[in-house]
């Protein structure tokens, strides 16, 4: 079946260091990717929804200066933290909607960010 | 916007028993879609079953069914004999252009 990967799956950084994570659809084109942040027991918080060639879409509240998302290609979307700090670890998520199917949406592994 | 409610944080049943877990959704939409994703302590996002608004017939794949009500925005989740494995949390997700997660309902089954 389909596959989303993401990677890295978790990652320590620096405070005031930037930090990119990967979201690839394997063996599909995702024109749309959507990026979750997750705080420890607690639900899935949309950030913002990625679309190929234009700017994403950030939730309310979402700052986008700070979590740069980028969606060059059909089968990849980029995270970027920039300037982390210790309030921005957390466990991040992406999916992507397969293409012309809106109830189609797969999940990649997660990843783990630790600002130090 | 939409918002979706799961009322029981946290469940637990024996081995082979049938549990509910509940939730309901506040929308103004009329074309939506309404899912079960399961979060086994991996953190891996699995789908456990999807329902379409405007199919009245309830869902069920396996052991895995669901009671849409549409008209009360409610749509519960039933685990048929349930398995060790089916130990995670679940989150009630509403879907249409984007989706909304639940608070979450975090099951254990007790062998």
């Amino acid at each position: 079946g389909a596959v989303v990967s993401q990677h890295p799956s978790w990652v320590i950084c620096k405070s005031g260091t930037s930090v990119k994570i990967e979201c690839r659809s394997l063996d599909f084109q995702a024109t749309t990717m959507f990026w979750y942040r997750q705080f420890p027991k607690q639900s899935l918080m949309l950030m913002a929804t990625s679309n190929e060639g234009s700017k994403a879409t950030y939730e309310q509240g979402v700052e986008k200066d700070k979590f740069l998302i980028n969606h060059a290609s059909l089968t990849l979307s980029t995270l970027t933290v920039t300037s982390a700090h210790p309030e921005d670890s957390s466990f991040y998520i992406c999916s992507a909607r397969y293409p012309g199917v809106i109830s189609t949406i797969y999940f990649g592994e997660g990843s783990w960010l630790t600002v130090v | 916007a939409q918002t979706v409610t799961q009322s029981q944080p946290e469940m637990s049943v024996q081995e082979a028993e049938t549990v509910t877990l509940s939730c309901t959704y506040d929308t103004s939409e009329s074309n939506y879609y309404l899912f079960w994703y399961k979060q086994p302590p991996s953190r891996q996002m699995i789908l456990v079953i999807r329902q379409e608004a405007y199919k009245q017939q309830n869902a069920t794949e396996n052991r895995f069914s669901v009671n849409f009500q549409k008209a009360a925005k409610s749509f519960s989740l039933k685990i048929s004999d349930s398995q060790l494995g089916d130990t995670a949390m679940y989150f009630c997700v509403f879907g249409n252009e984007k989706l909304t997660f639940g608070t979450g309902t975090r099951l254990t089954i007790i062998p």
